[in-house]
């Protein structure tokens, strides 16, 4: 069975650019997590979706950030204008009733220079 | 507010030993779950291990065993006969209920681990 999958897998771009990450979730899952890591805060939940629509995004740093889930099988995260302190692992995660694991996708590396 | 403390920043043990990772959590909340990720150097999230609050057995996935201790609010992740590639970043996690369904986890500031010969 294919995991969650993100694109790309490294992003280098320069400030004040816009930065688009993608996901797709494991087929069937109906709730998906977009978190960010960073070594100094950890992971953090920054937004999810519940069969598609966003529930909870009062962990999205700043208007600066935007998601949005069109179906079920795509996800982006976007960020306009990007800014240096925006790099970090950003992970896309599903999972497919509340109680179960959350699934992790591989990761986007970003670096803003 | 839902909390997740490893102690251990970094653990060494040798091939073939079992070892402990340290897990406390705090919460007010009856209904939990404890999750145990590994990543690896190359970055990926991988899930290895659930416990249910209301689970009475310890959960068990293959070499990854849960000791989960509710009274003390622990629950720790013990690896049997450990491999070279066992060597990662290990997170403890907690589902905290969202609402409109769904969890947010919690996670821990993780342990590395280092297996050696």
């Amino acid at each position: 069975d294919a995991g969650v999958i993100q694109s790309p897998r490294h992003e280098v771009t320069e400030m004040g650019q816009e930065v688009t990450l993608r996901c797709k979730p494991i087929s069937g899952h109906d709730y998906l997590f977009w978190y960010r890591q960073t070594m100094m805060r950890g992971l953090e939940l920054l937004i999810y979706f519940n069969n598609n629509v966003p529930i909870d995004d009062s962990g999205m740093p700043e208007d600066r950030f935007s998601a949005k889930m069109p179906n079920a099988s795509f996800s982006t995260l976007k960020i306009q204008p990007s800014e240096p302190r925006d790099s970090a692992v950003y992970f896309c995660a599903s999972s497919p009733e509340r109680n179960q694991p959350q699934h992790f996708g591989d990761g986007t590396r970003l670096s803003i220079l | 507010a839902q909390k997740i403390t490893q102690t251990q920043p970094g653990m060494f043990v040798q091939e073939k030993e079992a070892v402990t990772l340290d897990c406390t959590y705090d919460t007010s909340d009856q209904s939990y779950g404890l999750f145990w990720y590994k990543q690896p150097s190359s970055g990926e999230m991988i899930f290895l291990i659930y416990q249910g609050s209301y689970d009475e057995q310890n959960a068990t996935e293959g070499r990854y065993s849960l000791n989960f201790q509710k009274a003390r609010k622990s629950a720790n992740l013990v690896i049997s006969a450990s491999q070279l590639g066992d060597s990662a970043m290990y997170f403890c996690a907690m589902r905290e209920a969202l609402t409109g369904g769904g969890n947010k986890l919690t996670f821990g500031t993780g342990t590395q681990l280092k297996v050696e010969l």
